[in-house]
Formats: C-alpha cells, sequence, structure tokens
C-alpha cells in the first residue's frame, strides 16, 4: 500500500507570496496533521483534521490554514510568505483521533524556500 | 502540558557499540511516547512507542526504548550500531488535548563511525 504522499517535493516562492501545499494520507486514513520542521528543530504541530473538521490547532498565526476533503486529503495554505515559513512541511496521517497512543505516519514532506 | 527533551544534540559511536540516546519527557497525564528516525532529505519514520502495555519497548531494526517513571525518561538503546542507524532521532509525546498531535523534541543527529 501507499503511504503518505505529499507535492510538490521542493518550492521556491518570494515573501508576500501564497502557497498551497498538498497531501494525500493512508487508505483508510481519517485523520491528516500538519507539522513544520524548521532546520536543526524538532517538527512543530500546526493542524489536524478528522473527517472535514478542524480537531487542532498549534501556535501558528491566520496566515496559515487547512482544509480537507470528502476523500480526507488536505491542503495546507500559508498566505504572505515569511523569511522564517522557510522548512520541511510535513503531513501525517493516522486511521482516526480517538485514541492518544494512534501512530502518526509521515509523508516525506515539502520543502519550501522562501526568498 | 506535554514536553520532552532530548539530551545531546550530537552522539557520535563507533560501528558495533552501543547506541544510546536520551529522552526525558514532562507530562501532566501518564504519557504516550514515541520515537522517530529521519534519514537525510525524508520523512519521519516511526521506531517504537510506549503505550503503557510494557515498559522496555522493541521497536524496529533492532532498537529498544525502557519507560522509566521515576526518572521520567524513556532512552533509545541499540546493542550494536551499524553504518545504517545514522539518521536523526526525535523523541516525541502525544498532547492528549484534544488533537492527536505530538510534541517533539529538538532531535539527535547520530553518526556511526567505521
Amino acid at each position: 500500500d501507499a503511504g503518505v504522499t505529499q507535492s510538490p517535493t521542493h518550492l521556491i516562492k518570494t515573501r508576500g507570496q501564497h502557497v498551497t501545499l498538498r497531501c494525500s494520507p493512508i487508505s483508510g486514513h481519517k485523520s491528516v496533521s500538519w507539522y513544520q520542521q524548521v532546520l536543526g528543530q524538532g517538527p512543530q504541530f500546526i493542524f489536524q483534521y478528522y473527517e472535514k473538521e478542524e480537531r487542532g490547532r498549534g501556535n501558528f498565526p491566520d496566515r496559515f490554514s487547512a482544509r480537507q476533503f470528502p476523500n480526507y486529503s488536505s491542503e495546507l495554505n500559508v498566505n504572505a510568505l515569511l523569511l522564517g515559513d522557510s522548512a520541511l512541511y510535513l503531513c501525517a496521517s493516522s486511521s482516526s483521533t480517538s485514541t492518544f497512543q494512534e501512530t502518526q505516519y509521515f509523508g516525506p514532506g515539502t520543502r519550501l524556500l522562501v526568498l | 502540558a506535554q514536553s520532552v527533551t532530548q539530551l545531546g544534540s550530537h552522539v557520535s559511536v563507533s560501528e558495533g557499540a552501543l547506541v544510546l540516546l536520551r529522552c526525558n519527557y514532562s507530562s501532566s497525564v501518564p504519557p504516550y511516547l514515541f520515537w522517530y528516525v529521519q534519514y537525510p532529505n525524508q520523512g519521519l519514520q516511526l521506531l517504537l512507542k510506549y503505550t503503557s502495555a510494557a515498559t522496555l519497548v522493541k521497536g524496529i531494526n533492532g532498537f529498544e526504548a525502557e519507560f522509566k517513571k521515576s526518572e521520567t525518561s524513556f532512552h533509545l538503546t541499540k546493542p550494536s550500531a551499524h553504518m545504517s542507524d545514522a539518521a536523526e532521532y526525535f523523541c516525541a509525546v502525544s498532547g492528549q488535548t484534544g488533537a492527536n498531535n505530538l510534541f517533539f523534541g529538538t532531535g539527535t543527529r547520530l553518526t556511526v563511525i567505521p
């Protein structure tokens, strides 16, 4: 079975622009989470979606938004890009959100560079 | 609030030597703990997880971790390092506050010397 897939793999944008990152979860998984990993740091939680509803949000500004589609794929949108938004954006899927011991399976990430 | 601290941003071991990567956690509730590995230019792969079933958890690639409540630790070990173990290792704790999110440590880069 295919794992979590993300597109694009790499992206270069300039300050002030908008970016959309895409994620397809493992087949059968209904929960998608987004993380930002700045170089040299651990991933930081941005959003979780389950059954198209936002279940949690990390400490990120309103420039960051996301949505989940009926097929459980997800998009992460970032407006008014700043240099500090340069990072690896990771998507993770899990089968449910009902237990906190649920394993999250990560995709390869999208590396965003803001110039 | 949940958090983890990884001691040592870089660890170097000789091939065949013991690997010990340290992780201490802080949690207001019984924690669920995870170790993930990240190879260069790749996403995160789950090595093992602690869910209170057993204090000694065995994972993939010969890794294991022991949950010690008295020390609030969840250190990762492997008896004999292999060159292919060179990677970044992250300890994480489950948020347990609504969203099923993870709080990650800052990571430990493992170098294996031939």
